[in-house]
This record gives structure tokens, sequence and C-alpha cells, in this order.
């Protein structure tokens, strides 16, 4: 069935870096949404894209949703603690009846 | 405040009983789902509503039943018929619109067997 990938599952990284995690799916998505859940929390919604090559930003974070509509990514510069969690990507396909179809999610952990 | 309410917040099931969780929302959203989370995995829908006395299955609606006779409320039942029901279940609700409204969620209720 149809899936949407996310990359990777894991990512530790030290307080400052950057961080990108990575959503694909083998067919045409109509949008993507990202949320994040922190530990022990709910998802939150951050964003949601809808163009093809459409950027976002807010703050830190980056969101790019690519030309063909098929991949996205969430990129955070100078990592902090607060962005502790689990991010997850979850897109609807072009045609399809379906719900929001979500990604397995990236957990981050910001060292300090 | 608006928002999602959960209810409980822990949840133990004997073998071969039935359980039922609470949501309730007072965004005044049409729309609600029901996601299992399990440790690793993303979110997979259980099932969903987008009109009082209608839903849909999702992915997973096999062992569960729910009921939307309120536009408030999309209660989710357990049954016995679901033989692995430790998990993280969430409930969201959002608007409807074409472009799929993004989902407000619940705090959840974590299910384990005794």
């Amino acid at each position: 069935g149809q899936q949407v990938m996310q990359i990777p599952q894991y990512q530790h990284v030290q307080e400052g870096e950057d961080f990108t995690t990575y959503c694909n799916s083998s067919t045409t998505l109509s949008n993507i949404q990202w949320y994040k859940q922190r530990p022990g929390g709910h998802p939150v919604f951050l964003i949601q894209l809808v163009k093809s090559g459409e950027v976002k930003k807010q703050k830190r974070l980056t969101f790019q949703f690519g030309e063909a509509k098929k991949n996205s990514s969430l990129h955070i510069t100078a990592t902090q603690t607060t962005d502790v969690g689990t991010y997850f990507c979850a897109g609807v396909w072009v045609g399809s009846a379906r719900q929001l179809t979500f990604g397995s999610g990236t957990q981050l952990t910001v060292l300090p | 405040d608006g928002g999602i309410t959960q209810s409980p917040k822990y949840l133990f099931r004997k073998e071969g009983q039935n359980v039922t969780l609470s949501c309730e929302q007072n965004l005044n959203h049409d729309a609600m789902y029901w996601y299992r989370q399990d440790p690793g995995q993303g979110l997979r829908l259980i099932y969903y509503s987008q009109i009082v006395n209608d839903f849909q299955k999702g992915d997973i609606a096999e062992g569960y039943s729910v009921s939307r006779e309120k536009k408030e409320s999309f209660p989710l039942t357990v049954t016995s018929a679901q033989k692995n029901p430790t998990a993280f279940y969430l409930c969201a609700s959002s608007f409807v619109s074409g472009n799929h409204q993004p989902q407000h969620f619940g705090d959840g209720t974590r299910l384990s067997i005794l």
C-alpha cells in the first residue's frame, strides 16, 4: 500500500548543530503536514505545505516541499534542547479518498 | 479553553474484556479521528468521522468500534477481538475542508493488558 517513508528514525545531535529529517512518497502528494511530539506528549501541528517547490520558515525551522510533490524535508538550524522530540510528516495522495498518512517519525535528541 | 479531552489517561484491560476510551472536543470541529501509536512507529488511523452519525474505517479498524452520536464526542471501544491492544491511543479533531485541515490532538490514553 501507499506509504510515507521518513528518515532517519533516530538522530542525536550536539546542541547548536543542525538537523534534517526527510519524507518520501512513491506517488504524488496533494499536501504534506508536519507535526512535533514531545516526549510523553501528543503531536502538535507545525505547518502544511501545498504547492510544488514550496519553502516555509518558522524561526529556526525550514520546511520544503519537492518540485514533484513526492518528498519533503524539515531542517532545524542550530538546535536547542527545546527541539527534543519526534517529528512526523503526514501526507495525502493526489486523487485519494484516504485521510492523512503519517510517516514513522524521526526522534531527535539534543545533547547539551 | 478549547481543546480535546481524552480519558482515562491510563487503562488496563483484562482478557476478553471490552473497554471504551472517551474523547470530547469543544473546538466545534466537524471531523474526529482515532489513531493508534506503537513504539517506534507513526500514527495509524483506526476510525474517523466527518459528520455526526457517520464514520469510516481507517487502516486498522479490526477489533475496534466507534460511535458519533454527538458532534463533540467520539468514543472508541477496544473489543476483545483486538488481540494486541497495548498501545498509546490518540484522538484528534479538525475542521473539514478539501485541503485536509490541521489536526488537534488530545493527550492520549495508554492501554495495557493485565
